[in-house]
């Protein structure tokens, strides 16, 4: 596709439910990339991918916090048993190359857990 | 981790004025990148920029890595710069660090 797509643009979950955040890079792009960006703050990594393989999820805040790019491309942010402090914006980028290279984000999804 | 330093934090202009913003860091990078994040929250790419100056239409960035800043000038601004100016740099270890940013408004 032109650019990375992010669905859904919006969630609201429930506290204790589970939920699956989708990001489509730009194709041919080997690297992807999640990050957390609470209000009024910058965006935080949460993990990344080369391909399919996740070298670093050193970022993510705990281990209801799951992702996956299983073939490479599409990659899923899970998150299990959602808690009020998972509500944030989850960004999505992707980038050509394995690293140094321009990355480009998502719009976005914003969870808000009710 | 890196340390991403932004200022200033928040800036109001009148339309047509110009500004600088501006955005140190901690430690040597190989990628420096300026978004805009508009109001629907999507982060916008201005520049990739790790070194040297570039301009593009109104906006210009120039990054100086070896004194370890750099520097986003918006002229002749227009209501539609308004916005949060982030940003993002990248030592290596495919993880961007991300100042906390630069709230423009600008009034008409």
């Amino acid at each position: 596709g032109a650019g990375v797509s992010q669905s859904p643009r919006y969630k609201v979950a429930k506290r204790g439910q589970d939920v699956a955040l989708r990001c489509d890079p730009i194709s041919g792009h080997v690297s992807l990339f999640w990050y957390q960006q609470a209000l009024g703050q910058g965006p935080e990594f949460l993990t990344y991918f080369q391909n399919e393989a996740q070298l670093d999820k050193s970022g993510l805040p705990s281990d209801r916090f799951f992702a996956e790019r299983p073939e490479g491309s599409v990659s899923t942010l899970k998150i299990q048993r959602t808690q009020q402090e998972d509500s944030a914006v989850y960004l999505c980028a992707s980038s050509f190359l394995d690293s140094g290279a321009e990355a480009f984000f998502g719009q976005g999804t914003r969870l808000t857990v009710v | 981790g890196i340390q991403v330093e932004q200022s200033p934090p928040d800036l109001i202009l009148q339309e047509g004025a110009n500004s600088t913003l501006r955005c140190n860091f901690s430690d040597s990078v190989n990628n420096l990148q300026w978004f805009h994040q508009n109001p629907w929250g999507q982060l916008i790419n201005l520049f990739y920029i790790p070194s040297g100056t570039k301009q593009n239409g109104r906006l210009s960035a120039t990054t100086v890595a070896t004194e370890r800043y750099s520097l986003l000038y918006i002229s002749s601004s227009q209501t539609t710069d308004s916005g949060v100016y982030f940003c993002a740099v990248e030592r290596g270890g495919n993880q961007f660090y991300f100042g906390t940013g630069t709230s423009l408004t600008v009034i008409p």
